[in-house]
């Protein structure tokens, strides 16, 4: 079966990290571009950071950029994202998903987990 | 960066009815680089249509999708109880931008 399961998250101070892992299963992880999408409690999806087969082109919503960090481990199937100086506004279902090919941004997402909740909050 | 319209905000209809969702972008979507993700509460997202009109695989042929350059529409020709949900439009050129939803309700 075709898998992927988020872990990582919690409730952290503003300005404190935490590292969200992703664990794929059931396919060929490095056939595959990987993206994280966020969605704050009531609100819309959004875009987070992709990253291509290779980890060679990556690419960061504004809103996190210069802060969060995403990365790939093709040998252990993984998918990362180191969040630094975390803010209210990063309080988010975050979710990890498969892009339907290897290049970044050139298909749509089409296997999704099921999200691990970052709450930042004093 | 491409902003992403979705119209309207709320529709309600009645099941067997024609839904017609909107999504307007502020600039041309390259190679149409256009989906469309169907979400139910305490659900992920499900892809249900790429490249603006292709059905990703498992999805009913009552979903549709149709348009080019800046205007894309999604097209639910019979409503089944199961639709009723939250739509969302996303552009996957070089970021993944999403529209902000329109949620299809029962009339």
């Amino acid at each position: 079966e075709v898998q992927l399961v988020e872990s990582g998250g919690g409730l952290v101070q503003p300005g404190r990290s935490l590292r969200l892992s992703c664990a794929a299963s059931g396919f060929t992880f490095d056939d595959y571009a990987m993206h994280w999408v966020r969605q704050a409690p009531g609100k819309g999806l959004e875009w987070v950071s992709g990253i291509s087969w290779n980890s060679g082109s990556i690419g960061y919503a504004d809103s996190v950029k210069g802060r969060f960090t995403i990365s790939r481990d093709n040998a252990k199937n993984s998918l990362y994202l180191q969040m630094n100086s975390l803010r209210a506004e990063d309080t988010a279902l975050y979710y990890c998903a498969r892009e339907r090919g290897y290049s970044y941004g050139t298909n749509a997402f089409d296997i999704w987990g099921q999200g691990t909740m970052v709450t930042v909050s004093s | 960066e491409i902003v992403l319209t979705q119209s309207p905000g709320t529709l309600s209809l009645s099941p067997g009815e024609r839904a017609t969702l909107s999504c307007r972008a502020s600039q041309s979507v390259s190679s149409s680089y256009l989906a469309w993700y169907q979400q139910k509460p305490g659900q992920a997202p499900r892809l249900l249509i790429y490249g603006a009109s292709s059905r990703a695989t498992g999805i009913p042929d009552r979903f549709s999708g149709s348009g080019s350059g800046t205007d894309f529409t999604l097209t639910i020709s019979r409503l089944e109880p199961e639709d009723f949900a939250v739509y969302y439009c996303q552009q996957y050129g070089s970021s993944g931008t999403f529209g902000q939803g329109t949620k299809l309700e029962i009339k």
